[in-house]
């Protein structure tokens, strides 16, 4: 069975200013993990994925995790916040053969305070 | 650039009634997801369809549940029986191969069942 825990629901950070959103994975089998944002009245949006390539990956709008095996984590980290980095963040995992359904956390929302 | 699409947007129904709530992957995929997110709750898997049939499907797909191909562009979720806590939003998803692929996200239709 696989699972992700999401630490904060809310996270307010300023413009400009680091953006921290922790994820710490379960999983009985090497995972694939994933970033996907969403916007208000929107679908999912992949940011970035781990597939078991770097553990340092870059994803779309300067966002990008790092996977820590011996903490499994997968915490997402962007430098400087943006007022359009706004929105739901739900970090996900999934096995990496035959099992390809997608196990989402609980979500984090994000404030930018300008 | 291709995208997943969901028709409708929005479904009011009365509890009991049946619905269809349909989807159109990305041409190319072969793989066929739906996902559901109760207002405030995570995203939860509903079920995974390959090569006409169901993949795997989790608790909450029960009986009440069935999805089809019934051509080659879409891919629909049906509800029998609606109960009042079906309301959420339906989130169709399609990926081109299995096993840590990203999965592209239609922007959901909101079934409220009143």
């Amino acid at each position: 069975a696989q699972s992700v825990t999401q630490l904060g629901s809310h996270v307010s950070v300023s413009e400009g200013a680091l953006v921290l959103l922790r994820c710490n994975y379960s999983s009985s089998v090497p995972p694939y993990l994933f970033w996907y944002v969403q916007y208000p009245n929107q679908g999912l949006q992949l940011l970035l994925k781990y597939t078991s390539a770097a553990t340092l990956v870059k994803g779309i709008n300067g966002f990008e995790a790092e996977f820590k095996k011996s903490e499994t984590s997968f915490h997402l980290t962007k430098p400087s916040a943006h007022m359009s980095d706004a929105a739901e963040y739900f970090c996900a995992v999934s096995g990496n053969f035959g099992n390809e359904k997608l196990t989402f956390g609980t979500g984090t929302r994000l404030t930018i305070i300008p | 650039e291709p995208e997943v699409t969901q028709t409708p947007s929005h479904q009011v129904t009365q509890m009991g009634q049946e619905v269809i709530l349909r989807c159109v992957p990305i041409s190319n995929h072969l793989y066929f997801y739906w996902y559901r997110q109760i207002l405030g709750q995570k995203v939860e898997f509903l079920v995974s369809f390959y090569n006409n049939e169901i993949s795997e499907k989790s608790e909450i797909f029960d009986d009440q549940f069935s999805v089809e191909r019934p051509d080659g562009s879409n891919f629909t979720l049906k509800i029998r029986s609606t109960k009042l806590e079906d309301s959420a939003m339906y989130f169709c998803a399609s990926s081109e191969i299995a096993g840590g692929d990203e999965q592209f996200f239609g922007p959901g239709t909101r079934l409220t069942v009143l």
